[in-house]
């Protein structure tokens, strides 16, 4: 198994261009979740997922969208990006939402938004 | 994550012991975590303690939970150079679809030779 993978590994972009960021996993994994991690804040949760065709908000949602198709994808979209979306951003995945399970981690995406 | 708090910062001699500490807020938290990122790198599990639990020792690590205070704290034994890294703790939160981990700032440790 490849685990929880992610691409890009290093993004720069302007003020208001868009892109996605690719998060993918082979476990067969139901529960999906991106979060940012910017200094002295630990991580944060943006969206998550717990299957296909369900996503919801986690605790800092603006400035982007996901979608979930497949079990195994789980992009997230920056439509317009900002200064303040500079950050790295993990992916996440386990098995389902249940508590105890051991969530998985990508490798991040490091965002720098000039 | 404002419901886990951490120290950000720890240094430490090699062959000492580190002590990282955490607090959290939700009483209904199950599970609480130890994860290890290493420079450059995504976040590994390294242990974990469930709720009923005060106490819990693998190999050079010891979790110590009360719940009293809603206190957690990593003992790493004999600590080494490779321990360097950032530690977060996280707690898990209870909704509706099941369980979300809300993460600590993390404490970054720094082991000098």
């Amino acid at each position: 198994n490849a685990g929880v993978t992610q691409t890009p590994k290093f993004q720069v972009l302007k003020t208001g261009q868009s892109m996605t960021l690719q998060c993918a996993q082979d476990m067969n994994h139901e529960y999906m979740s991106w979060y940012r991690q910017d200094p002295g804040m630990g991580l944060r949760l943006i969206h998550y997922s717990v299957g296909a065709g369900i996503t919801d908000q986690g605790e800092v949602p603006n400035g982007y969208n996901v979608s979930r198709s497949t079990t195994e994808d789980f992009p997230l979209r920056l439509l317009s990006a900002a200064p303040s979306q500079t950050s790295v951003y993990f992916c996440a995945s386990r098995v389902d939402s249940s508590v105890g399970e051991t969530q998985y981690f990508g490798p991040g995406t490091r965002l720098l938004v000039l | 994550g404002e419901d886990v708090e951490q120290s950000l910062f720890l240094s430490v001699r090699e062959g000492d012991s580190s002590v990282i500490n955490c607090t959290y807020t939700d009483s209904s938290s199950t599970y609480l975590y130890w994860y290890k990122q290493e420079p450059g790198a995504g976040l590994q599990l390294l242990t974990y303690i469930f709720s009923n639990m005060d106490m819990k020792q693998d190999q050079r690590l010891t979790v110590l939970l009360n719940k009293k205070d809603k206190h957690l704290s990593l003992r790493i034994a004999d600590t080494q150079t490779g321990d360097s890294a950032i530690y977060f703790c996280a707690e898990i939160q209870i909704y509706n679809q099941g369980g979300k981990l809300i993460f600590g700032q993390g404490t970054e440790l720094s082991v000098k030779p």
